[in-house]
């Protein structure tokens, strides 16, 4: 069980905009930072969202993060085929869970 | 262009100890702003922060609380490399375990820009 807890699935159509929730707590993403990855099949992680909703060159502006409190969400609009991937988001957990936690990933399909 | 190149054993037997290295090119694992990180990975934990090696006029290791007490995490600077060593493993520890460089400011602690490419390390009589 993640200390980040994140929806198993969510799904869309080309061209819809989808958001992925990722919840946690005061010690974690209420006080830290939110990172977001990308995982395509049998490929390492890759870095999507830092900071919060900070994107690194080379990712599209279609990807997007924010954060409210405790919660986190990563949106992607104008969803497209090449999107279909597992996510993830991660923070640093000042409590004894910590201190680096994800959350357990939610797999994307464009249907 | 910073790349991370892993190596070590695919299969370890129970109570054994796991042990993997991180050959560095590119950068320097003595380096003032980069953080040394071990991640795992399985279908049942998910994917799993488990330790990192910085340098800041001396080293520092943090660990995961779930491995604490089982792992090492070590920077090797006269091969530019830095390795895992997990004890008494047991087959929960079957994972795909990947190197990745982060920062060490509060702010770039997690972000991970460079992976190594994955070793699936099977843990098994």
């Amino acid at each position: 069980q993640s200390v980040l807890t994140q929806p198993p699935s969510a799904s869309g159509t080309p061209g819809q905009r989808v958001t992925i929730s990722c919840s946690g707590s005061s010690s974690n993403i209420g006080s830290n930072y939110v990172y977001w990855y990308q995982q395509l099949p049998g490929t390492a992680p890759k870095l999507l969202i830092y900071r919060n909703n900070q994107r690194p060159s080379g990712v599209p502006d279609r990807f997007s993060g924010s954060k409210s409190g405790t919660s986190a969400s990563l949106a992607i609009s104008g969803l497209r085929s090449e999107d279909e991937a597992d996510y993830y988001c991660a923070a640093w957990d000042d409590s004894l869970s910590g201190p680096g936690v994800f959350g357990g990933g939610t797999k994307l399909t464009v249907l | 262009q910073v790349q991370l190149q892993q190596s070590g054993p695919g299969l370890v037997k129970p109570s054994q100890t796991l042990s993997l290295t991180c050959a560095i090119s590119g950068d320097s694992v003595s380096s003032n702003s980069a953080a040394w990180n071990w991640i795992r990975q399985s279908p049942s934990r998910g994917l799993e922060w488990l330790g990192r090696t910085y340098y800041r006029s001396k080293w520092y290791n943090d660990y995961a609380v779930s491995v604490k007490s089982r792992i090492t995490i070590n920077p090797d600077t006269s091969k530019n490399q830095f390795s895992l060593q997990l004890n008494s493993v047991t087959p929960e520890d079957t994972a795909v375990y990947y190197c990745a460089r982060a920062g060490v400011r509060r702010e770039e602690r997690l972000q991970f820009d460079y992976w190594g490419q994955g070793t699936l390390v099977t843990v098994s009589s």
